[in-house]
């Protein structure tokens, strides 16, 4: 997985309640993204970075936010969790190159 | 709403069959056409990319063929084997360092 790493790999939470998901990665890749997999949708960007510190909106970014005070780590939290955020996260990095490689995901689920 | 539309769904197909994804777009500043396997599990992976100025592109039993004029491209999967049945993903690159999905093709191969 390219030297990506993301934490949790599952969790199960309650509506309401804050969650936070954590990608690293180990090859100092300067674009970081974070997408979500939906059956029918496929994946659809929720937020990216393109440096420390530097991040902008995807297509599907509300109830979502994201920080990134290191080169290697990129938080997506949710500050309230809903049903409708279980899903299948992914983390991607990218030198900007148009390549973009995937972190193995984590499964979320929102009761 | 979807920028690049994917289909089928899903496909069975004969082992040594050819497997047959259609992707179409509408934005003409996307200038990358990658193609993505995924694997239960597993996160994406880059298979095969190609560039607009190329009419088709071939990898072993994996082929992309893409139409710029009718904004259209596909994969062909020749000789199609049990270990290619997996979900394919085509996606669309433009200069703003995001990617664009189709919503995904889940390919069996039954031997």
């Amino acid at each position: 997985d390219a030297g990506i790493t993301q934490s949790p790999r599952h969790k199960v939470t309650e509506t309401g309640t804050p969650v936070t998901l954590r990608c690293h990665q180990t090859e100092n890749h300067r674009y970081m993204y974070w997408y979500r997999q939906d059956p029918g949708h496929g994946l659809r960007l929720i937020h990216y970075s393109y440096g420390v510190k530097d991040t902008d909106k995807g297509e599907v970014s509300d109830g979502y936010s994201v920080s990134r005070s290191k080169t290697e780590d990129f938080l997506l939290t949710l500050e309230s969790a809903t049903s409708s955020q279980t899903s299948v996260y992914f983390c991607a990095i990218s030198l900007g190159d148009n390549e973009q490689f995937f972190g193995p995901g984590t499964r979320l689920t929102v009761l | 709403q979807q920028q690049v539309k994917q289909s089928p769904q899903s496909l069975i197909v004969q082992k040594g069959g050819i497997s047959i994804i259609n992707c179409a777009y509408e934005n003409t500043a996307f200038d990358y056409f990658p193609w993505y396997q995924q694997f239960p599990g597993k996160g994406p992976a880059l298979l095969i990319a190609i560039r607009p100025d190329v009419s088709e592109k071939k990898e072993g039993r994996f082929t992309i063929s893409f139409n710029k004029s009718a904004k259209q491209f596909s994969l062909h999967i020749m000789d199609s084997q049990p270990g290619d049945s997996a979900t394919y993903f085509c996606a669309a690159y433009s200069n703003d360092y995001k990617l664009s999905f189709g919503a995904g093709t889940t390919v069996t191969v039954r031997a």
